[in-house]
């Protein structure tokens, strides 16, 4: 039983593109949606993060959407540049029982 | 600022032996977490803690124990180590408010069981 669905599992982009990864969740116990970035060799650092009560939360060039009817959010990369070519993982937390559940990660390619 | 330190970052074990691997945070955090990466996979909860003297179990805690007998450590055990137990191993610690500041994860350690 997957509890959080990530797509997709690999994209390649072109320098400036707009690379999106989606996430799908079941638990309606989740109230706490961060993404990490993964560089190889390296633990994966928290990115951003959105509460369900908010619909978008943008820093700098990552932008979350989050669709709470849906139970689907997204990570939207603007003006992507070869220095994000990293694996993206989102995740979905339950605050209460303090524990996260992670996707299965996508790895992005920034084409110079 | 050393922040999550997990030990060693490689090992070797051939199948039956044991093995503890340790996870050191210095950020004072109450919740510590043992995750494994496998290709694919993404990250697979093994066992976790709110906090000293308490553990729990993950999505996979089968062939794997752990321990928080002092509130900065968190060891995780294998017993009998199987070649299905090869995978990457995260650490991480977060503040009982997790929606704070998120996990924050150790560098990891590679484990080959052959």
């Amino acid at each position: 039983q997957q509890q959080v669905k990530q797509s997709p599992q690999s994209l390649i982009v072109q320098k400036g593109g707009i690379p999106i990864i989606n996430c799908a969740y079941e638990n309606t116990a989740f109230d706490y949606f961060p993404w990490y970035q993964q560089f190889p060799g390296k633990g994966p650092a928290l990115l951003i993060a959105i509460r369900p009560d908010v619909s978008e939360k943008k820093e700098g060039r990552f932008t979350i959407s989050f669709n709470k009817s849906a139970k689907q959010f997204s990570l939207h990369i603007m003006d992507s540049q070869p220095g994000d070519s990293a694996t993206y993982f989102c995740a979905a937390s339950d605050t209460n029982a303090g524990k996260s559940t992670f996707g299965d990660g996508t790895t992005l390619t920034v084409k110079p | 600022n050393a922040g999550v330190t997990q030990t060693p970052k490689f090992r070797v074990l051939k199948t039956g032996q044991s093995m503890t691997l340790l996870c050191a945070q210095d950020m004072n955090h109450e919740y510590m977490y043992w995750y494994r990466q496998d290709p694919g996979m993404g990250l697979r909860l093994i066992h976790y803690s709110v906090g000293e003297g308490t553990t729990a179990k993950g999505e996979v805690p089968d062939g794997y124990n752990v321990s928080r007998l002092k509130k900065q450590n968190f060891l995780l055990g294998l017993e009998s180590a199987a070649p299905s137990q090869t995978s990457v191993y995260f650490c991480a610690s977060s503040y009982a408010r997790l929606a704070d500041y998120g996990y924050t994860f150790g560098s990891g350690t590679r484990l080959t069981v052959v």
